[in-house]
């Protein structure tokens, strides 16, 4: 059973260009939450999404971020026009349906570095 | 705001040792407490949680301290070995929402010395 599967895991760019990074969850998981981690500091709540709904996004910045969790496929946090302070690592988790506050999986991240 | 902070950023251990890795959170509403563990360019790892109806949780080499009353909580590691060093993180969430959002602590570095 593989885990929480992220893409890329290193991404540069440079400003102004669009960052997308791609979550598949484990199998039968069907919430996926995004966090984002600047250097040397705890991880920070954006998203949490179900299959083709944003439950919450209370995290993520009003602007140019956004989050889909389509019926099929992975999920996707898009960071369009990014700037240097978008340099972050970005994890996904996931959890089973089954009930809320359920254990996280996490990623092992996408590195995002900006130029 | 309210937010869930560490005592030490960092803590250097002899193999072998027991390791005590400290947490204080601010928010009274919180009543679910988890530790991860995070290696370098990995992402955070489950260890133990622990409710808020609970003081105290063994794992395996691990245990979870929970004081309500001063908002305090504790990661115990016993033995520590080599493969323990990482950052350690706490998190808090409230079991009354749905789904999970957790708030982690900025984290404590771990090394452990053979």
């Amino acid at each position: 059973n593989a885990g929480v599967m992220q893409n890329p895991r290193h991404l540069v760019r440079r400003r102004g260009q669009e960052a997308r990074l791609r979550c598949s969850p484990m199998k039968g998981h069907s919430h996926v939450y995004w966090y984002r981690q600047l250097p040397e500091e705890g991880l920070k709540f954006m998203v949490y999404l179900q299959k083709e709904n944003i439950i919450d996004e209370s995290g993520m910045p009003k602007e140019r971020f956004s989050a889909e969790f389509p019926k099929e496929g992975p999920s996707i946090l898009r960071i369009q026009q990014v700037v240097r302070g978008d340099s972050a690592a970005y994890f996904c988790a996931s959890s089973p349906m089954q009930a809320p506050n359920e254990k996280l999986f996490f990623g092992s991240g996408t590195q995002l570095s900006v130029l | 705001g309210e937010s869930v902070g560490l005592h030490l950023p960092t803590l250097s251990v002899q193999e072998g040792d027991n390791s005590i890795i400290n947490c204080a959170y601010s928010n009274s509403a919180s009543d679910y407490f988890i530790w991860y563990k995070q290696e370098s360019g990995k992402g955070p790892q489950f260890i133990i949680d622990i409710r808020s109806n609970m003081d105290k949780r063994q794992g395996q080499r691990v245990t979870v301290l929970l004081n309500k009353t001063v908002k305090h909580l504790s990661l115990q590691i016993a033995a520590t070995q080599p493969g323990d060093s990482a950052v350690y993180f706490c998190a808090e969430d409230s079991l009354v929402t749905s789904g999970s959002r957790l708030t982690f602590g900025e984290g404590t570095q771990l090394t452990v010395n053979p």
